[in-house]
């Protein structure tokens, strides 16, 4: 079946710093890929993605790039601020039955420290 | 602006009095769901709505039930709550013209005493 592997957190980093959560998948085919976000007391938010091979998916400076030959789907962002601090899932969709669900990664926690 | 809204966001109960939660959107989507969410973990499916047709995940337990009277609501009831169903309570939905993309409400957090 489906599956998303993440990086296990938490992980704190200083203002500026270069930000990399890692995020790998097994599925067929070619599903859609997500990156969500949880800010603290929140529901998700949609904050990229991409739904083929090679598609880069950007939002607010984070970025992630859906990589077919190495099934990750990698959060990248050049200089995070203490805003960014919350909870990221990766998640992905499926083409074959119960394709509207989604399968989400365990989340990982980032601290931003000032 | 078009949402999802969660009502309320802040439910306490008491240890087997029934309660029920709600979930309205404006986006006009066919497809709603409801997913459990404990501390530090990833959201958990119950159960969703695909139109008028319900999807019961296998592993939900029976002391959680759905309504979905129109396509704006969508209620979730927990028959019998324990201390274990104490969580946030997230209400999503989706739509196939939008790539079952899924837009999230602010969620309602119970506490069972």
């Amino acid at each position: 079946g489906n599956s998303v592997t993440q990086m296990e957190g938490p992980v704190t980093l200083s203002e500026e710093a270069f930000l990399t959560i890692n995020c790998t998948y097994t599925a067929t085919g070619y599903p859609s890929l997500f990156w969500y976000v949880q800010y603290p007391g929140e529901g998700l938010q949609l904050l990229l993605k991409a739904t083929k091979a090679d598609d880069k998916g950007s939002n607010k400076g984070f970025e992630a790039t859906y990589r077919k030959e190495t099934t990750s789907f990698h959060l990248e962002k050049g200089s995070v601020q203490v805003s960014d601090s919350a909870v990221y899932f990766c998640a992905l969709r499926g083409l074959q039955g119960g394709s509207e669900k989604l399968v989400f990664g365990k989340g990982t926690k980032l601290t931003v420290n000032p | 602006d078009a949402m999802v809204i969660q009502n309320p966001r802040y439910q306490v109960t008491q240890f087997g009095k029934p309660v029920t939660l709600s979930c309205s959107q404006t986006l006009n989507h066919n497809v709603m769901y409801w997913y459990q969410q404990k501390s530090s973990q990833a959201p958990k499916l119950l159960f969703h709505y695909y139109d008028k047709d319900f999807n019961n995940e296998a592993d939900t337990p029976d002391n959680f039930q759905s309504r979905r009277p129109n396509t704006s609501f969508c209620f979730l009831d927990i028959r019998s709550p324990g201390l274990g169903d104490a969580a946030m309570y997230l209400c999503a939905t989706s739509t196939r013209t939008s790539g079952y993309e899924q837009y999230f409400g602010p969620g309602t957090r119970l506490t069972v005493t």
